[in-house]
């Protein structure tokens, strides 16, 4: 079982419209959930961190978190073209506390 | 502030061919990684430094990878020989600390060809 996991895609949703993405995780003992954005050939970038079960709001963003579940979610509520990118969910665990990455989810948004 | 710089942006060699790659953390950053991503996947760490000290090298192919981070600031990571199959990006990411809540801050990354 791999350690994050995550829908590939593509998610492709109107513009306007909430796109939700999911991730699951293994580690139960794992504290700290990241969501990145990749846009197409650059790094990715960090745009919300959780650390607490809940919802935590940035502007148009939401994480959730039930680590009953061992779930994370993003929303992106009114979503536009420049949201189009693949969201890649990161989670600290492991042996080591080190990063790990799910493959992302390809988020298209449509005009 | 400055971001993470990596160079070269591209290389494009032919198997067998040694090859290297360097970061420059952000300053201040004591906490290093390596990562390669793959098309279609998300970066898998190589190799995670702790100013000077590499505290995870748990997923660096040691028979071809080597890496290291001198004075505890600029890294570089090297492969060789290179193979088909190390084609690839590789991220450099820094942070303030090792611990769980302090964000990575990624590089640009040197995409990796190997023919």
């Amino acid at each position: 079982q791999k350690e994050v996991e995550q829908n590939s895609g593509p998610l492709s949703v109107p513009e306007g419209a909430i796109a939700s993405l999911n991730c699951t995780y293994s580690d139960r003992g794992s504290q700290s959930f990241f969501w990145y954005r990749q846009y197409s050939g650059k790094s990715p970038e960090l745009i919300m961190s959780i650390y607490s079960n809940g919802d935590k709001e940035d502007g148009r963003f939401t994480a959730q978190l039930n680590k009953a579940s061992q779930y994370v979610s993003l929303l992106i509520r009114d979503s536009q073209p420049s949201d189009s990118a693949t969201y890649l969910c990161a989670v600290i665990g492991g042996s080591q506390g080190n990063l790990i990455f799910g493959k992302g989810t390809k988020l298209s948004v449509k005009p | 502030e400055a971001g993470v710089v990596q160079s070269p942006r591209y290389k494009i060699i032919e198997k067998k061919q040694p090859v290297a790659f360097w970061c420059n953390p952000i300053s201040g950053h004591n906490t290093l990684y390596w990562y390669r991503q793959n098309l279609g996947q998300g970066p898998e760490l190589l190799i995670r430094y702790e100013n000077e000290e590499a505290v995870d090298d748990s997923q660096l192919p040691k028979d071809r990878f080597s890496a290291e981070r001198l004075k505890g600031v600029d890294s570089t990571l090297k492969i060789q020989p290179a193979e088909l199959g190390d084609s690839a990006v590789y991220l450099c990411a820094s942070s303030w600390t090792g611990q769980n809540n302090s964000p990575l801050h990624f590089g640009n990354g040197t995409r990796l060809t190997v023919t």
